[in-house]
């Protein structure tokens, strides 16, 4: 069965400091994963996700993540923060179309950014 | 475009009562899932429909029910409502298989 941890239920950063979100992956081939940004009361943003190639993966609002296969890991990284950058973000593995295609999330990383 | 659009945004309901949620995928996507998000977790899979037909089901019970029309399009039905049921809950789009495009939501209280 396909699961996903993200071990940090809340972490508080300062802005203009760099962030890291742990994200750990359980899938019986190879995964397709994404991380998902959640305002309060909104729906989930993708920011970025991953299915093949290159192992750093670009998002939007320079946002990062590297797929580490031998760790089953895909941490999101941010080299400076902004205070708008804080919400819940959520980690999600899925597989192709026609397979197990479903997203199965974490729980969730809120993040708290002081100024 | 509008992305995905879900009504209604929030409902209240009584225990026992049936409710439907509706949504609209992103133009051009033909793939509609279903998510409930219970208050502090991460979004559960429902079910996921394609060319109108239930193609995949997450761990819930037959309450729990679903329907995709010609124009994708999606409803989910949820039938005598427990407390439990309380949630958001969320509509994904998706073409083949994509990233999946979420919409806002819909609230659903039950008391």
């Amino acid at each position: 069965a396909q699961s996903v941890t993200q071990p940090d239920i809340h972490i508080t950063v300062s802005e203009g400091a760099s962030l890291e979100l742990r994200c750990n992956y359980s899938y019986g081939a190879t995964p397709y994963l994404f991380w998902y940004v959640q305002s309060p009361g909104q729906g989930l943003q993708l920011l970025l996700k991953y299915f093949s190639g290159d192992t750093l993966v670009q998002g939007i609002k320079g946002f990062e993540a590297e797929f580490k296969r031998s760790q089953s890991s895909f941490n999101l990284r941010k080299p400076s923060v902004h205070w708008s950058d804080a919400a819940e973000y959520f980690c999600a593995v899925g597989g192709p179309t026609g397979t197990a295609s479903k997203l199965t999330f974490g729980t969730g990383t809120r993040l708290q950014v002081t100024l | 475009d509008a992305g995905v659009t879900q009504s209604p945004t929030h409902l209240i309901k009584t225990r026992g009562q049936q409710v439907t949620l509706r949504c609209s995928p992103k133009s051009g996507h033909d793939t509609v899932s279903w998510y409930q998000q219970a208050l502090g977790q991460g979004p559960q899979f429902i079910f996921q429909y394609y060319e109108e037909e239930e193609r995949q089901r997450g761990n819930f019970p037959d309450r729990f029910s679903g329907h995709q029309f010609p124009n994708y399009s999606s409803e989910l039905n949820v039938n005598a409502l427990l407390l439990g049921d309380s949630a958001l809950y969320l509509c994904a789009s998706s073409l083949g298989y994509g990233a999946e495009l979420f919409g806002p939501g819909t609230r659903l209280t039950v008391l």
